[in-house]
């Protein structure tokens, strides 16, 4: 199973928004509405920001929200702050009954 | 409130073994999936294997298929790596998470080296 695939790195200025894509397949995006996003800080644990493609768990802001279209899932920041600044990665429910990540993406915050 | 702690990693030998543990609490454990994932200094994510509520199901990475075994115990609200035939490429901090495939929350992680 590839991973799925992000880009390396993004950034944007406070206050703007900012979109990750994340693309997989048919196997995994494009079938299931299970694609997740993790933000990660330097030396901690991820942590779950975005589920089930669009929904968001409790606690997490609303500046956060996700998408989808065909095999591609995206993450947008809106009204980015300092803090947002990490990495951040989608990972999908596959058709083989696996589990696939995307490769990561470093956000600066400029 | 939700909380995960793993313990067991270290420093390991190619070949050696290894078991990892991870300690649940503020959450009905018998009710979730569980997971480990791993993440290789300087790497990304990577899935390494969910266990069903009872224990019934299983399904690992094929990176690790048939050297590791993830096991639980839901009296004690504990879940288990048993990780086996170590490599070099095994190092990574390991976390353990809820779920299966929606990972929610994440314990900080022990970190697994294999050297000589």
């Amino acid at each position: 199973q590839s991973a799925l695939t992000q880009p390396a790195s993004v950034s944007g200025s406070p206050g703007q928004s900012i979109t990750i894509s994340c693309t997989g397949t048919s196997s995994d995006v494009g079938t299931y509405n299970s694609v997740s996003w993790y933000q990660q800080h330097p030396g901690k644990a991820p942590k779950l920001m975005i589920y089930d493609v669009t929904s968001r768990p409790s606690g997490v802001s609303n500046r956060f929200s996700g998408s989808k279209s065909g095999n591609t899932a995206s993450l947008t920041i809106s009204g980015l702050q300092a803090d947002d600044e990490a990495d951040y990665y989608c990972n999908s429910y596959t058709s083989s009954s696996t589990v696939v990540f995307g490769g990561g993406t470093k956000l600066t915050v400029l | 409130q939700v909380q995960l702690v793993e313990s067991g990693g270290g420093l390991v030998k190619p070949g050696g073994s290894l078991r990892l543990s991870c300690a649940a609490s503020g959450f009905t454990f018998s009710d979730y999936y569980m997971s480990w994932i791993r993440q290789a200094p300087g790497k990304g994510l990577e899935f390494v294997s969910y266990i069903s509520t009872s224990g019934s199901a299983l399904h690992y990475a094929d990176s690790v298929k048939g050297r590791f075994t993830l096991s639980r115990d839901n009296a004690k609200n504990s879940l288990y790596l048993l990780m086996n035939s170590l490599r070099a490429e095994d190092t990574a901090v390991y976390y353990c998470a809820r779920g299966r495939n929606t990972y929610g929350p994440w314990g900080q992680g022990t970190l697994v080296t294999v050297s000589s």
